[in-house]
Formats: C-alpha cells, structure tokens, sequence
C-alpha cells in the first residue's frame, strides 16, 4: 500500500512569491493535516480537511490556506513569502472513521530566500 | 485543548545505556497518546499509541511507554539503546477535534558508539 507522497520534496523561492504544495494521502483515507515543522517552533498544525471541507485551522496567517479534492488529494498555498516560512511542511493523513493513527508524508522542504 | 510537553530537549546517551524520554500531558478526561520517531532524513513513523486498556504499551523496534494517570504521564523507554536509535521523538496528543495532532517540542536523541 503507497503511502502519503507530496511534491515537490524541495523547493527554492524568493520572498513575496508564492508557493503551492502538494500531498496524496494514503489510498481510502480521508483527513488531511499539514504542519509546519522548524528547529524553534517544533511541529506545528496549520489546518485539517476531511471530505472536502476545513475542520480545523491553526494559528497561522491568511497567507496560509489549503484545500482537498473530491478524491482526498489536497494542497496547501502560502501567498506573499516571508523568510520565516522556511520550514518542512508535512502533510499527514488518516482514515477518519475514529480513533486514528496519522501517517506522515517525507514533507516538502521550503527555503525562501 | 489538550497539549503535551517533553522534558529533555536534548540526550546524549552511550550504547546499551538505558532510555527513558519524559511525556506529561494536560488534559485529564480520556486521553488518546502518541509517541513518533523521526530518523535522519526519514518520514515521521508512529512508535506506540494508547487508546486504553493495558497502561505499559509496546511499540516497534523494543521502545515501549507507560500511561500513568496519576501523574499525567506517558514516558518512552527502552532498556537499552544501539546507535541506530539516534533521531527526534515526539509525543502527541489528538486535538480537541478532528484527526491531527498536537506535539510536543520534540526530544533530540544521540546515540554514541
């Protein structure tokens, strides 16, 4: 069985650009978390999706928004870069049937320049 | 919202030393609990849960926790450590609702020959 894949695995922007990440979740799973994780900060929740719809946000920015496809794919947009968002972006996903395991992605890792 | 915290940022420990990585968490009604592992350059992977029943939980690679109700805790040991052990651990508690997580600041395991 796949696991959760994104894309791309590295990525080099400058600040004031844009980037949008991918992830696959596991087939038949149907929750999607992102986390933003640094060496500071740890591992941190930007949002949840489940069917299509947000559940759950963090305390992150508006630059900071997702979304989920009908077939549980989903993507994550941060607008106007700012040095501070260089991180590793993980996405994760679960069944979303109850109690839950998460089951993490290599992530994305961000530098902004 | 429940939350974890991680005692000991950083640990250095000899092979064949002893492990125990110190977890409490905070809220106090039931408690789903999660340790992950994250080695160098590698995916974050699940090492044990605890949903209920059997407070001493086993997980992969020998590690095992302790759900101590008492005392808010659930502490990762290991007997004993090989170098291969060398990575981050995380402890996690779900959030107050939907599927993701929330982490503790992480514990930088290293393991010298």
């Amino acid at each position: 069985k796949a696991g959760v894949t994104q894309t791309p695995r590295y990525l080099i922007k400058t600040r004031g650009q844009q980037v949008t990440l991918s992830c696959s979740p596991i087939s038949g799973h149907r929750s999607v978390s992102w986390y933003q994780q640094t060496p500071g900060q740890g591992l941190q929740f930007l949002f949840e999706y489940f069917s299509e719809t947000q559940r759950n946000k963090g305390n992150f920015p508006g630059r900071f928004s997702g979304r989920q496809f009908s077939n549980s794919r989903s993507e994550m947009n941060v607008s106007t870069l700012e040095l501070g968002d260089s991180a590793l972006y993980l996405c994760a996903s679960s069944r979303g049937t109850g109690e839950e395991t998460q089951y993490f992605g290599p992530g994305t890792r961000l530098l902004v320049l | 919202a429940q939350s974890v915290s991680q005692h000991n940022h950083h640990v250095i420990l000899s092979e064949a030393a002893s492990l125990e990585l110190g977890c409490n968490y905070s809220y106090g009604g039931t408690v789903n609990l999660f340790w992950y592992v994250q080695y160098p350059g590698q995916h974050l992977q699940l090492l044990l849960k605890y949903f209920s029943g059997d407070p001493l939980v086993k997980g992969i690679k020998g590690f095992e926790a302790e759900f101590i109700k008492s005392k808010f805790s659930f502490n990762l040991r290991k007997p004993s450590v090989q170098w291969s052990d060398t990575a981050e651990y995380f402890c996690a508690v779900p959030r107050d609702s939907g599927y993701a997580l929330n982490f503790g600041k992480g514990t930088s395991l290293l393991v010298t020959p």
